[in-house]
């Protein structure tokens, strides 16, 4: 059971646009402004897309946008390309007894 | 470019230990907090543990599952980072991936992966 959690599932068609929601609770998302979002294609390593809850690595397409309210953080991916389709998974930091906590993952179909 | 190397993964059984090396290259390692995550097959992502720098103190933090069986140390002359595993679970298994991140950030920002290395248990 992940602390944070994630729909399991999400689609669009391509141009597009998807939220992916990440609910977590007064510990985590609630209390830091320190969530982070992240790509994963199959059998590859996880892809930082957004940290600091809204702030792009360099390189990361401004397709890709977060936001926060309360104890919930999205992800909102316009324009959506086949590319795109891929696991999603939100990350926060964390007062409870564990550091760092992520969400369950959500896949994106497009 | 970072680059990071993990390995010594393998197949163990219950109650068995492993350690797992991971290189790094590309960063200055000495002022890097370094961290491992995991994930088992077909499951989400979960932090195991982090070291801080020397400079930071070194200090380590772990997840609740695996507090007081695994123990996280770094090699700054060889730029290498291990986790030691003790106590083997069956829920234990994992690809186990070798993380860093952005200076500043390095508890919540992880923009560096390791390939990753498996560990079974069973």
């Amino acid at each position: 059971q992940s602390a944070l959690t994630q729909p399991a599932s999400v689609s669009g068609s391509p141009g597009q646009s998807i939220t992916i929601s990440c609910t977590g609770s007064g510990a985590d998302i609630g209390a830091y402004n320190y969530v982070a979002w992240y790509q994963q294609h199959p059998g590859k390593a996880p892809k930082l897309l957004i940290y600091e809850v809204t702030t792009r690595p360099s390189g990361i397409s401004t397709r890709f946008s977060g936001s926060k309210s309360g104890n919930t953080a999205s992800l909102t991916i316009s324009g959506l390309q086949a590319e795109d389709e891929a696991d999603y998974y939100c990350g926060s930091y964390s007062r409870g007894n564990t550091l760092v906590v992520f969400g369950g993952g959500t896949t994106l179909t497009v | 470019e970072v680059r990071l190397v993990e390995s010594g993964g393998g197949l163990v059984k219950p109650w068995g230990s492993l350690r797992l090396s991971c290189v790094a290259s590309g960063l200055t390692f000495s002022d890097a907090w370094m961290a491992w995550g995991r994930q088992a097959p077909g499951k989400g992502l979960e932090w195991v543990g982090r070291i801080k720098s020397k400079t930071s103190g070194e200090g380590t933090d772990y997840a609740a599952p695996v507090k007081g069986r695994f123990t996280i140390s770094r090699d700054d002359s060889k730029n290498t980072v291990y986790l030691q595993m003790k106590s083997l679970k069956i829920e234990d298994t994992a690809v186990y991936y070798c993380i860093t991140g952005i200076k500043g950030h390095y508890d919540d920002a992880f923009d560096m992966w390791g390939q990753g290395t498996l560990v079974t248990v069973s």
